[in-house]
């Protein structure tokens, strides 16, 4: 089944200590992204990467990193996580030839106290 | 630059009345543009999609949109709503400049009266 996996689904963690969280497709798509979502403010990108070691910010980058060392994969990092960052996470992968959609894992609502 | 506006936050119908969601977007190139849908606690599903063939697009569950160059809109529609619509919508656009990025509206929630 084409799909997308994020795991955690859920995170309850403490300021400061770092964590990762993982993304994983199986439609072998070049281009996959990171978005939080927030209430009232839709989702806004992270970061995005347009094929293997090739990453760039999106709109609201700080606080966070990603790699993209193989194509499958794409986590997210925070290194030192703060309340700020307490959000609902999606990953999302789609092929690079544009004109067609995005396909979104399930979530991971991140809580850090 | 591409933007996308949902000028609703919130509507309320009753079921078995039309729905109607708006969207304005704004793309420099001929865009992409999207539905998705995201029922509570879930992620998000594409309802629907416009890349530059028929202007009126059917979706999933009934819905459909049209596009309009000359409006910049893409509204969403569904003749009769159900329980089941209950939920948050989001307009998304995308196009060749951004390569791909997809640039989200806020978000319309969407509740039905029984």
């Amino acid at each position: 089944e084409a799909q997308v996996t994020q795991n955690p689904r859920y995170l309850i963690t403490v300021t400061g200590k770092k964590l990762t969280v993982t993304c994983s497709q199986n439609m072998n798509h070049e281009y996959m992204s990171w978005y939080r979502q927030d209430p009232g403010l839709g989702l806004r990108q992270i970061y995005y990467s347009m094929n293997v070691e090739v990453t760039d910010k999106g709109d609201v980058p700080e606080g966070y990193k990603v790699s993209r060392k193989e194509k499958r994969n794409f986590p997210l990092i925070l290194e030192s996580p703060s309340p700020n960052q307490t959000s609902l996470y999606f990953c999302a992968s789609s092929p690079q030839t544009g004109y067609t959609e995005a396909f979104f894992g399930q979530g991971t609502r991140l809580t850090v106290v | 630059a591409q933007s996308v506006t949902q000028l609703d936050s919130h509507v309320s119908v009753s079921e078995g009345t039309p729905v109607l969601l708006r969207c304005n977007y704004s793309s420099s190139y001929s865009p992409s543009l999207f539905w998705y849908v995201q029922h509570p606690n879930k992620g998000l599903q594409l309802l629907l999609k416009y890349t530059s063939a028929a202007t009126l697009v059917k979706g999933i569950n009934g819905f459909e949109a049209e596009f309009k160059k000359s409006e910049t809109s893409f509204h969403l529609t569904k003749p009769s709503a159900h329980m089941s619509d209950a939920a948050e919508y989001f307009c998304v656009v995308s196009d060749l400049e951004t390569g791909n990025q997809f640039y989200f509206g806020t978000g319309t929630s969407l509740t039905v009266i029984p």
